[in-house]
């Protein structure tokens, strides 16, 4: 079974820095998916950045990028200059890929809590 | 992407009775998600409806105390039975994109409290 570990319960940064977020997972798939999503007080869980695993090309959206190691199972998300509404719950995300279907489910990490200090 | 409602957004139930939650999908999708977030926790994979057959249920959950409906290719409903404290929780609804099915999307999700 595949397995996202988020190591980080709680992270912290200046607003306007730059912070790294952990995340690791286990699969014996080679073709699969990750995600970061945001979950902010209101609960609704948004989709922050995706990353196909056949791409070697970190995905980047605007302040937001990964750090995708395929060969060590790892996939970071940097947050730059942070802002007062990047405060959230973060999830890390797998999923594994069936061709182009929508077929399988998300399997999370536990969460980081990112407060963002003005 | 898609859009998802779910309903209701909140609610606060009496213990030993059953609440059911809808979700409804502006696009035709295959399969739809049911997910359960505890308090301060992650989500958790409640069960997997496909359209015409029966839902398929993780390790842990079980047909009888969340029965899932999947009438059609843009609805369905999960319903928590006979509830305890316990099952206080966020439920949330999810689909694969129509259009791009490598991501997944979230209703706003249904936050029950059982007193």
């Amino acid at each position: 079974a595949q397995t996202v570990t988020q190591s980080q319960p709680e992270m912290s940064v200046q607003e306007a820095e730059t912070v790294t977020l952990s995340c690791t997972y286990d699969t014996s798939e080679s073709d699969y998916y990750l995600f970061w999503y945001k979950q902010p007080p209101s609960r609704q869980m948004i989709l922050v950045i995706r990353q196909e695993a056949y791409k070697q090309q970190n995905a980047t959206e605007n302040r937001f990028s990964v750090n995708f190691q395929k060969a060590a199972k790892s996939f970071s998300l940097k947050i730059s200059d942070s802002q007062l509404g990047d405060a959230a719950m973060y999830f890390c995300a797998y999923r594994r890929r069936v061709g182009n279907s929508g077929n399988t489910p998300l399997v999370f990490g536990k969460g980081t809590r990112l407060s963002v200090i003005a | 992407s898609a859009v998802i409602s779910q309903k209701p957004s909140r609610d606060i139930c009496q213990r030993g009775t059953s609440l059911t939650i809808q979700c409804q999908v502006d696009s035709q999708v295959t399969m739809m998600f049911w997910y359960r977030q505890q308090p301060g926790q992650s989500l958790t994979l409640i069960a997997t409806a496909n359209q015409g057959s029966e839902a398929t249920y993780e390790s842990g959950f079980v047909i009888d105390k969340f029965p899932i409906s999947r009438p059609n290719l843009t609805f369905s409903t999960l319903t928590v039975s006979n509830m305890s404290p316990e099952d206080s929780s966020i439920y949330l609804c999810s689909v694969a994109g129509r259009l791009s099915g490598n991501t997944i999307y979230f209703g706003e999700g249904s936050w029950l409290t059982v007193v």
